[in-house]
C-alpha cells in the first residue's frame, strides 16, 4: 500500500497569511493526489485533484503543486473560512490512502 | 445541483450485519463510479469501496474485503453499502462520494454521512 505522510499536524497561523501544507507519498503518485477541506461537523470536500486542478468553484487562494512523492497545498492570504481541516489522498494505485490530516486554526 | 443523501446507520452489535443506502440526485448516476469513505470519531479518512458505472468492478481495502460489498440501481440512482460481520472497529461516520473518473478519479461530490456503531 502507498503510505501518505502529511505535515504538519496541526497548524496556527493568522489572517491574511500564506500556510503551505506538505504531503508525501511512499512511492511515485504520479499527480494522482486530491486535497480536501473538512470544516467541523461537515463532510469534506474537493479543492485539488490531479496535485494541481482547481475544482470548479473553490477559491483561486488555494493552489496545488508538486509531483512524484512530494506534493504540497498553498493557501494564500488565510480567511477565517478557511480553518478547517486538510487532508490529502492518493489514488494512482488501490487501495486509494488519504494522509492523516492537518488541522488549521487561527492564531 | 449534486446531492448524496445516506441513509440506514444506526446502532448494531458486533458480527452483525448492516445495509447503508446513497440516494442520488442532480446528476447522471449511471455515468459515474461511486465509492464509500468512512471516518472513524475524530480520525482520519479511510477509502472503504469503489464501483464502476456498470456494478460490474469493485474495489475493496483489505481491511473490508470479503465482509462488505458495494452495489449500484442505476435506475434508482442509489448506491449500497452491505457491511457483514461487522467489528468494533467498524465504528465511523460512512460517507458516500461520487468519482468523476474520465477526468479524475478523486472524490468530487461527498454526502452529509451516516452513523454506524458497532457495539454490543
Amino acid at each position: 500500500d502507498i503510505q501518505m505522510t502529511q505535515s504538519p499536524a496541526s497548524l496556527s497561523a493568522s489572517l491574511g497569511e500564506t500556510v503551505t501544507i506538505e504531503c508525501r507519498a511512499s512511492e511515485d503518485i504520479y499527480n494522482g493526489l486530491a486535497w480536501y477541506q473538512q470544516k467541523p461537523g461537515k463532510s469534506p470536500q474537493l479543492l485539488i485533484y490531479n496535485a494541481n486542478s482547481l475544482h470548479t468553484g473553490v477559491p483561486s487562494r488555494f493552489s496545488g503543486s508538486g509531483s512524484g512523492t512530494q506534493y504540497s497545498l498553498k493557501i494564500n492570504s488565510l480567511q477565517s473560512e478557511d480553518v478547517a481541516s486538510y487532508f490529502c489522498q492518493q489514488y494512482y494505485d488501490y487501495p486509494w490512502t488519504f494522509g492523516g490530516g492537518t488541522k488549521l486554526e487561527l492564531k | 445541483e449534486v446531492q448524496l443523501v445516506e441513509s440506514g446507520g444506526g446502532l448494531v452489535q458486533p458480527g452483525r450485519s448492516l445495509k447503508l443506502s446513497c440516494a442520488a440526485s442532480g446528476f447522471t448516476f449511471s455515468n459515474y463510479y461511486m465509492a464509500w469513505v468512512r471516518q472513524a470519531p475524530k480520525k482520519g479518512l479511510e477509502w472503504v469501496a469503489t464501483i464502476s458505472t456498470s456494478g460490474s468492478r469493485t474495489y475493496y481495502p483489505d481491511s473490508v474485503k470479503g465482509r462488505f460489498t458495494i452495489s449500484r440501481d442505476n435506475a434508482k440512482s442509489s448506491l449500497y453499502l452491505q457491511m457483514n460481520s461487522l467489528k468494533s472497529e467498524d465504528t465511523a461516520t460512512y460517507y458516500c462520494a461520487r468519482v468523476p473518473f474520465l477526468t479524475t478519479v478523486a472524490l468530487d461530490y461527498w454526502g452529509q454521512g451516516v452513523m454506524v456503531t458497532v457495539s454490543s
